[in-house]
Parts: structure tokens; sequence; C-alpha cells
């Protein structure tokens, strides 16, 4: 069993949708959680991250962690076709332990 | 400012030729990591440095690999006899300290393809 497991997608919606991306992972001692963005041909950026439990707004997203049952969560409002990338859930161990990735696509 | 800097961005090796993988970190960032990422895969750790010490090398997949930062700055990742199985993308990423809750700074990647 992989530390992180992530829905591997893809995903289409259209624009203006609400986008629920999720991750679990096994390890209990993890306090760092992450969410990167990687467009093709790019190096991951990190967009939000989280400290233990709990929920953290920026802008449109909302990250989300769950430490009770070990669930991860990415929210995106009113998605945008600029929103379309692979979206990586990542624990930080010093060292990132990142998910399989889940491919997003916003259609106008 | 400037970000982290890989080089090339592709590389095309025969099988058996030796590659080497350069990274130049954000200026001042004690931290230095390398990752491997398959296609359609997240990154996965391959070793870390902080400053010119190598730390953490749990991740290297055979002693084909070999990583270094002499003077705790510039980095270099070395494969040795490449095998169709290296065949990925290699991400550098460099923090600043050496918190775990320091973020990461990714460059664009090395693309090698071992034909």
């Amino acid at each position: 069993q992989k530390e992180v497991e992530q829905d591997p997608g893809p995903l289409s919606v259209p624009e203006g949708a609400i986008v629920s991306l999720n991750c679990t992972y096994s390890n209990s001692a993890f306090q760092y959680f992450m969410w990167y963005r990687q467009y093709s041909r790019k190096g991951p950026e990190l967009l939000m991250y989280t400290y233990s439990s709990g929920n953290k707004e920026d802008g449109r997203f909302t990250a989300q962690v769950d430490k009770s049952s070990k669930y991860i969560s990415l929210f995106i409002r009113d998605s945008q076709p600029s929103d379309s990338a692979t979206y990586l859930c990542a624990i930080s161990d010093n060292k990132l332990i990142f998910g399989a990735g889940t491919r997003l696509a916003v259609h106008p | 400012g400037a970000g982290v800097s890989q080089s090339p961005r592709y590389k095309v090796a025969k099988r058996g030729q030796d590659v080497a993988l350069r990274c130049d970190p954000i200026s001042g960032h004690v931290s230095l990591f390398w990752y491997q990422q398959a296609l359609g895969q997240g990154p996965e750790f391959l070793t870390y440095f902080q400053n010119e010490a190598q730390l953490d090398k749990s991740g290297l997949p055979s002693d084909r690999f070999f990583a270094e930062r002499p003077e705790g700055s510039v980095s270099t990742l070395k494969i040795q006899r490449t095998q169709q199985e290296d065949s990925a993308v290699y991400l550098c990423a460099s923090s600043l300290e050496t918190s775990g809750s320091d973020e990461q700074f990714f460059g664009p990647g090395t693309r090698l393809t071992v034909l």
C-alpha cells in the first residue's frame, strides 16, 4: 500500500463547476499537508498548505484535512479553464511524499 | 528573482550511456531535493542535501544513481549505465531552511529518455 493514495481521474468539468479532489494517507504521524499544481511540462508549484487538521481557504480554493479518517481534500469553486492542470496532494516528512496526481480539465 | 533552474531540459541517451543532470537552486536555500517523476505518476523522492551534506539517499533506486552538491549550491545527479526504466522527468527542488513545513520550490525538470 502506498503512503498516499489519490483518485487518479482524469476529471473533466464545465467552467464554473465546483471541483473536489481527494487523497488518503496511511501514517497518522504526518502533520504537514500540501496541494501542488502542475501544468504540463512544468514543475509542481505549491497551491495550499495545511498544518494538522482543519480547513484553509485561499480565494476559490479550500483545503481540508481530517486526521481522524486520514483524508485530505481540495475544493475549487467557480472553476476556470486556467485551472486545468494536474493536482498533486503531498505530505511533508521533510521530503515530500506525493499522491499519483489527478488530471483536471475545465472546459469552457 | 530567479527560481530553480535545471539543465538540460531534455536529454536522450542510449542505453548504457552515463548522464549528468544539473540543478541550480534558489540562492541561499539550504535544502535541496531530487525527485523522479514517471509518466502519469507523482514525483518520488530520490535524495536530500542540507548544504553540502547528503543526509538522505534512501530513494535512489540503485547504485547507478549518484548525487553531489560539493559547495552547497549547485547539485548534479548522475546516472551511470542508463536503462530504459530510468526514463522519467527528474525534478529538483530547494527550500530555504530544513523544517518540514518549508515550501519546496521546484525547477521545470529534466526529461530523460533512454532508448
